[in-house]
């Protein structure tokens, strides 16, 4: 595997499930994202982590819980959703106090909240 | 504070035409700054970076960028369109002491036969 890879690629829930996304990146960087990219909205940051630990929580809801265990691996745990957090959610990753800093994304999860 | 101001949501050109979507974008001080692609269904792929040094900066897939500080823009072209270009276009700004990366809005490409 190489880049930064995300599972399951799609997924469908109720409102009352608990679910996971997973994200993992083999660029060695130390930096990870998540992202919201909901249809006729820009891009929204959701949650950033460097060395392990969350630097940023833009006021999400308390309905999604990241995880990072280590540089490699990020979780985005859901429960409770509501159908407005249909979207595609998109893991990033970048090397910290490196040059430019570019992020580079996986392929996202496209989640709908039945 | 930062910003990216990207014009028209939607573009629209004819195979083999030039491609030019425009970027602007706000910062304090000299900014980092990035295109990236999105194609349907897929995650966004860096196509190109400015950092420090030429203005010209030459990406993937045939696109490049221009640096110009004193129009504060960063407009992506392309001398002649594929119909395998049609996706969204990211423009992105980042400060030096920021980590956060600010994206636009996204223009769609439409590429006409």
């Amino acid at each position: 595997e190489t880049g930064v890879t995300q599972t399951p690629r799609h997924l469908v829930m109720g409102m009352t499930n608990k679910k996971s996304l997973k994200c993992e990146q083999h660029l060695g960087h130390n930096a990870m994202y998540w992202y919201k990219q909901s249809a006729k909205k820009p891009l929204e940051l959701m949650f950033v982590y460097n060395f392990k630990e969350q630097t940023e929580n833009n006021s999400v809801p308390s309905r999604f819980s990241p995880e990072c265990p280590n540089s490699s691996h990020l979780f985005l745990h859901l429960h409770t959703l509501q159908p407005e957090d249909s979207a595609l959610y998109l893991c990033a990753s970048s090397q910290k106090m490196q040059g430019a800093r570019e992020q580079y994304f996986g392929p996202g999860t496209r989640l709908t909240v039945t | 504070a930062q910003s990216v101001t990207q014009l028209g949501s939607h573009v629209s050109v004819s195979e083999g035409a030039l491609v030019l979507l425009r970027c602007n974008y706000s910062s304090s001080v000299p900014p980092y700054l990035f295109w990236y692609v999105q194609y349907p269904n897929q995650g966004l792929q860096l196509l190109l970076k400015y950092t420090t040094g030429a203005t010209l900066v030459k990406g993937i897939n045939g696109f490049e960028a221009e640096f110009k500080k004193s129009e504060t823009s960063f407009h992506l072209t392309k001398p002649s369109a594929h119909m395998s270009d049609a996706a969204e276009y990211f423009c992105a700004v980042r400060e030096n002491r920021d980590d956060k990366i600010i994206f636009g809005k996204g223009t769609r490409l439409h590429i006409l036969p």
